[in-house]
């Protein structure tokens, strides 16, 4: 059974830094595309970033190119989200999610509060 | 990269049908066979029902189907039943490894 659990949401202020973590496991991690998707309360999914199975490939939203970065360690079977000069917009619960179909994301992690607020 | 549109809601009765329209550009739903739809039920985490316009994941029932004309793809759920009332959300790939998603549409089942 694949299984996807994010950790490292906090309360953090604006300008400030944070790393989430996925930890995945049940498939073949470095065979599959990761995503980042965020939600904020009473919003719907907003997707934030991609990364290839090896890593050497990455895209990002507009709203977070340039602060974000997405990264994978295959020998660990985790997918992480740097998050630097955050913004209060950016409070949202943080998915990770498999691209288990092509540009279809399957399963979603239960995903992790990232709150920024002064 | 902007949000695709979707209407904010729809209804129907049980067992009628329901079709949510996506509506993108040139650039993503126009250019790209990669739309995909969400189910949401409340506090749960967004499910994938269709991928690749029109193929369902295995175990996602054939009451639910996907189409796409030019910029504007389509989720039909038909023979609707009590479960399906959630909120539906779509997604395209937009090109450069984007991608971006719909405001989402509230089904009810009336």
């Amino acid at each position: 059974e694949v299984q996807l659990v994010e950790s490292g949401g906090v309360l953090v202020q604006p300008g400030g830094s944070l790393r989430l973590s996925c930890a995945a496991s049940g498939f073949t991690f470095s065979r599959d595309w990761m995503h980042w998707v965020r939600q904020a309360a009473g919003e719907g999914p907003v997707w934030v970033a991609r990364i290839k199975g090896d890593g050497r490939e990455t895209g990002y939203a507009d709203s977070v190119q340039g602060r974000f970065t997405i990264s994978r360690d295959n020998a660990k079977n985790t997918v992480y989200l740097q998050m630097n000069s955050l913004r209060v917009e950016d409070t949202a619960v943080y998915y990770c999610a498999v691209e288990g179909e092509p540009a279809g994301l399957c399963p979603w992690g239960q995903g992790t509060l990232v709150t920024v607020s002064s | 990269q902007s949000a695709l549109t979707q209407p904010p809601s729809a209804s129907g009765s049980p067992g009628q049908s329901v079709t949510i329209s996506c509506t993108g550009t040139s650039s993503d739903i126009g250019k790209y066979n990669y739309v995909s739809w969400y189910q949401q039920h409340p506090g749960k985490v967004p499910k994938l029902i269709i991928y690749e316009v029109t193929k369902r994941p295995s175990g996602v029932p054939d009451r639910f189907s996907g189409s796409k004309s030019g910029n504007t793809a389509s989720l039909t759920v038909s023979g609707l039943l009590a479960e399906d009332e959630a909120d539906y959300y779509c997604s395209s790939y937009a090109g450069s490894n984007k991608f971006v998603f719909g405001p989402g549409t509230r089904v009810t089942v009336l």
